[in-house]
């Protein structure tokens, strides 16, 4: 199995800042990679898919970069709402696996 | 608009069998395109993918859990289904289904998803 691997674990951070996540797999995987957002008691939400693509209605803070092994996820400028825990998933191999997640924290 | 239900059981004991099945709204499961699939989540951890399936019935499994799956599709009723033997305390969790995106000709990235049912394996 490929093992996807985000840091930090978690971030505080302000509104306004701007946030990179890392996600970096086992072994190459292309840019068959995602990033979803999850915020407690919800389904995840995908971000960027093929690693840099933006979901259809997600908003053009949020951009996705990477390639190979190493991948980030930026949010440009954080707002309220972007305060949650964010998953990167690759699509390369099955099975399909997912990284431990990023809790994002208001500071 | 696409809405999607997992419904079941939110109780089993272990060695019982989890069956659950997600009702489709708002897109046929029939149109093809994409692939559907079930993901789970233990109560404060993260996902992991369990399987997916196309309308045909074609199936990718988690080698993990493979030996105890069965993901089934019912196009007529528009809803397909999961059915995990077996269970123990460790599948106790959140469980999602969920709408893949389509680019391909197999499981890649889930862009809907159902709102999730838990289930807890307890004696």
């Amino acid at each position: 199995d490929i093992q996807m691997t985000q840091s930090p674990s978690s971030v505080s951070a302000s509104v306004g800042d701007r946030v990179t996540i890392t996600c970096r797999a086992s072994q190459g995987i292309s840019t068959w990679l995602a990033w979803y957002q999850q915020k407690p008691g919800k389904a995840p939400k995908l971000l960027i898919y093929a690693a840099s693509n933006l979901q259809s209605g997600v908003p053009s803070r949020f951009s996705g970069s990477g390639s190979g092994t190493d991948f980030t996820l930026t949010i440009s400028s954080l707002q309220p709402e972007d305060f949650a825990t964010y998953y990167c998933q690759q699509a390369n191999n099955f099975p399909l696996t997912f990284g431990q997640g990023t809790r994002l924290e208001i500071k | 608009q696409l809405q999607m239900q997992e419904s079941g059981p939110g109780l089993l004991k272990p060695s019982e069998t989890l069956s659950l099945t997600c009702i489709v709204s708002g897109d046929s499961i029939s149109s093809g395109s994409h692939y559907w699939g079930w993901i789970r989540q233990p109560p404060g951890k993260g996902l992991e993918w369990i399987g997916s399936i196309y309308f045909s019935g074609s199936t990718y499994y988690n080698p993990s859990l493979k030996s105890r799956l069965t993901i089934s599709v019912d196009t007529s009723k528009n809803q397909f289904s999961l059915k995990l033997s077996s269970v123990t305390a460790a599948d106790t969790a959140v469980y999602y289904c969920a709408k893949e995106i389509g680019f391909g000709d197999s499981p890649e990235y889930f862009q809907e998803w159902g709102r999730g049912t838990l289930v807890t394996v307890s004696s």
